[in-house]
């Protein structure tokens, strides 16, 4: 069974500063997709940023990027220019490349990211 | 382009009640996923369903089911509830699921058993 893995449950950043969130898994598959979900106060849960795993390329969305680094099976998000409606609980998720398992997420526990002004 | 709605937002029963959530994906989408969120053991998920059949079920006991509707709509019910019940379930709808489809979520419904 794949885990997910975030080691840190709460973060803290000055407004403009940069902030990287930590994110392990465990998967026996070669194949896979992992995600940054963000959840802020009202609950709403937003897609971050995506990575395939046979891409060998980092994702990146605006200030958003990540560091997947496929062989130590770690995927980090560094938010860049941190703004305070980055302010949120932070999910590192993975899903499974094919079909068998549907839409299935595996979601890490966490991190609160604090966003200081 | 509505995105997904789940109803109702809050709800409060008591122990050995049932309870029915409902989940309206986002038109087009075929795919509803169910999640459920406590603080002690995070991010859990229940099932999927697709086309009105279940693909795929977590580790949850026999009291919570679920099913969908022909035009895609899901619900989930919760028999005899217990306190641990209590949580934020949260529903995503997505296309498909044979390959990669963006899940949306909805705002969640906030259960709480007393």
């Amino acid at each position: 069974a794949q885990t997910v893995t975030q080691s840190q449950p709460e973060m803290s950043v000055q407004e403009a500063e940069t902030v990287t969130l930590s994110c392990t898994y465990d998967t026996s598959e070669s194949d896979y997709y992992l995600f940054w979900y963000k959840q802020p106060p009202s609950r709403q849960m937003i897609l971050v940023i995506r990575q395939e795993a046979y891409k060998q390329q980092n994702a990146t969305e605006n200030r958003f990027s990540v560091n997947f680094q496929k062989a130590a099976k770690s995927f980090s998000l560094k938010i860049s220019d941190s703004q305070l409606g980055d302010a949120a609980m932070y999910f590192c998720a993975y899903r499974s490349f094919g079909g068998e398992y549907g839409n299935k997420l595996v979601f890490g526990a966490g991190t609160i990211l604090r966003v200081k002004s | 382009k509505a995105g997904v709605t789940q109803t109702p937002r809050y709800l409060i029963k008591t122990r050995g009640q049932q309870v029915t959530l409902s989940c309206s994906p986002i038109s087009g989408h075929r795919s509803v996923s169910w999640y459920q969120q406590t603080p002690g053991q995070g991010l859990q998920f229940l099932f999927e369903y697709f086309s009105e059949t279940q693909r795929n079920k977590g580790n949850f006991p026999g009291r919570f089911s679920g099913r969908q509707f022909s035009n895609s709509r899901s619900e989930m019910n919760v028999s005899t509830l217990e306190l641990g019940d209590s949580a934020l379930y949260l529903c995503a709808s997505s296309r498909g699921t044979s390959s990669y489809n963006e899940q949306f979520f909805g705002p969640g419904t906030r259960l709480t058993v007393l």
